[in-house]
């Protein structure tokens, strides 16, 4: 079946510039994951979405990142006023609620920010 | 705060050797851990899952152990090929309520031909 996706796999956007990513999880999970790949600082967790619950932030580095999920499936993160410190991949996964609890993951949207 | 380590960094071997990747983790209330594979420029591809309560598991040449009250995990890698090539990356799961990962920096592996 088809697996994570996301849009676009590449993005470069000038400083300043906000950007959106798109996340769209596997048909019936219902958790979904943002995480942050950079090179510094390796892979980090930035927000969970459950169901219809409030979504975990605890990961979002500042106020100018935010995400929202409609319908339970595809998921924007948005960056605000972009920052060249924002420049990283963007990996998207999702699970289904099980004892297993294994996270599937997206090919990711490199984010370059000039 | 959990902390993940993967030992080696890189590793470069010659094709057919069997070899071992480690990875550690400072909390050992884990949910599960995870092994991934990451090629150059892509996304993770999920590898073994381990849960808390089993000790290994086992995929074609792939076997994953964990010993959890040492906070330790190995993931064997046998008859070694030059697809094997990637970085692998090891992640743990504290549960909780979120059941976010927590990753290792991972282990570059070249399997030379």
């Amino acid at each position: 079946g088809a697996g994570v996706s996301q849009s676009p796999s590449n993005k470069v956007t000038e400083k300043g510039k906000d950007v959106e990513l798109r996340c769209d999880p596997i048909s019936g999970h219902t958790a979904l994951y943002w995480y942050r790949q950079s090179l510094g600082q390796g892979l980090e967790f930035l927000i969970y979405f459950q169901g219809n619950s409030a979504p975990d932030k605890s990961g979002l580095p500042s106020d100018r990142f935010s995400a929202e999920r409609t319908g339970g499936s595809v998921s924007t993160l948005t960056i605000q006023r972009t920052q060249q410190e924002d420049s990283a991949v963007y990996l998207c996964a999702s699970t289904q609620i099980s004892e297993s609890y294994e996270q599937y993951f997206g090919p990711g949207t490199r984010l370059t920010v000039t | 705060k959990q902390e993940v380590t993967q030992i080696p960094a890189a590793l470069s071997v010659p094709e057919g050797e069997n070899l071992v990747l480690n990875c550690s983790f400072t909390d050992s209330a884990i949910y599960n851990l995870q092994w991934f594979r990451q090629d150059p420029g892509k996304g993770l591809t999920s590898l073994l899952l381990i849960q808390s309560s089993q000790r290994e598991q086992t995929s074609g040449r792939l076997n994953a152990s964990l010993d959890k009250s040492s906070g330790r995990s190995t993931l064997y890698i046998a008859a070694s090929q030059p697809g094997d090539s990637a970085t692998y990356l090891c992640a743990v799961s504290s549960g909780g309520s979120n059941y976010k990962l927590t990753f290792g920096k991972g282990t570059l592996l070249t399997v030379n031909p």
